[in-house]
């Protein structure tokens, strides 16, 4: 069975640029998250999609961020401008519905902003 | 106020030696807790999930504990291998939303 994918592995931008991410989930989940983790922390959750729906979004800072997965499988993550404190490792996740069946994460995305 | 805690920080051993990573929980209600095993540059991985009545449970040479009374459970790892160098993280689910409660991870280091 592969496995949650994610692209580009690494980004480096300079602060006020823009960039985008990029998550295919395992074949059948219809549950979509997207963390942000930083360096010597646990992840934290930015954005949970249910389908092409949005189930939580309370700790996305809808200034700058952006997400949607408009056909409820693919989902983009977008930074626009970018600050120097997101410098983190973008991580996407996926479920079946629920979570009693485990979340599985992608290899997620590094991102430095200069 | 839903909080995971995790102790120690970091930890290093040596190679062969056993350890036990701890997790404390303030979370409620609670539906199950996980720990991870999170390689550097990697995603994290499913090591053991337990729901409220379970007490123990193992994946080979990790056992998970849980004590539901008193929010507590723990990673131990037998026989470490230099490839368990990783971060573990405890994460609970707060059942009725859903959401899931991580802690900061403690990262582990095996040295020969």
């Amino acid at each position: 069975e592969a496995g949650v994918a994610q692209s580009p592995r690494y980004k480096i931008i300079e602060k006020r640029q823009s960039v985008a991410f990029w998550c295919n989930p395992i074949s059948g989940h219809a549950t979509l998250y997207w963390y942000q983790q930083i360096l010597g922390q646990g992840p934290k959750l930015l954005i949970q999609f249910q389908n092409n729906g949005v189930v939580d979004d309370s700790q996305l800072p809808k200034d700058r961020f952006s997400a949607e997965r408009l056909k409820g499988v693919d989902s983009t993550l977008k930074i626009q401008p970018a600050k120097l404190e997101d410098s983190a490792v973008y991580l996407c996740a996926s479920s079946f519905t629920g979570l009693r069946e485990g979340q599985f994460f992608g290899p997620g995305t590094r991102l430095t902003v200069l | 106020k839903n909080q995971v805690e995790q102790s120690p920080q970091s930890l290093i051993i040596l190679e062969g030696k056993n350890c036990t990573l701890q997790c404390n929980y303030t979370v409620s209600p609670f539906s199950n807790l996980r720990w991870y095993k999170q390689d550097t540059g990697r995603g994290p991985v499913s090591l053991t999930i337990m729901t409220f009545s379970e007490n123990t449970k193992s994946n080979g040479r990790y056992t998970a504990t849980l004590d539901a009374d008193t929010k507590q459970s723990s990673l131990h790892i037998t026989a470490s291998q230099l490839s368990d160098s990783a971060s573990y993280i405890c994460v609970v689910n707060a059942g009725n939303t859903g959401k899931l409660i991580f802690g900061q991870g403690t990262t582990l280091q095996v040295k020969p």
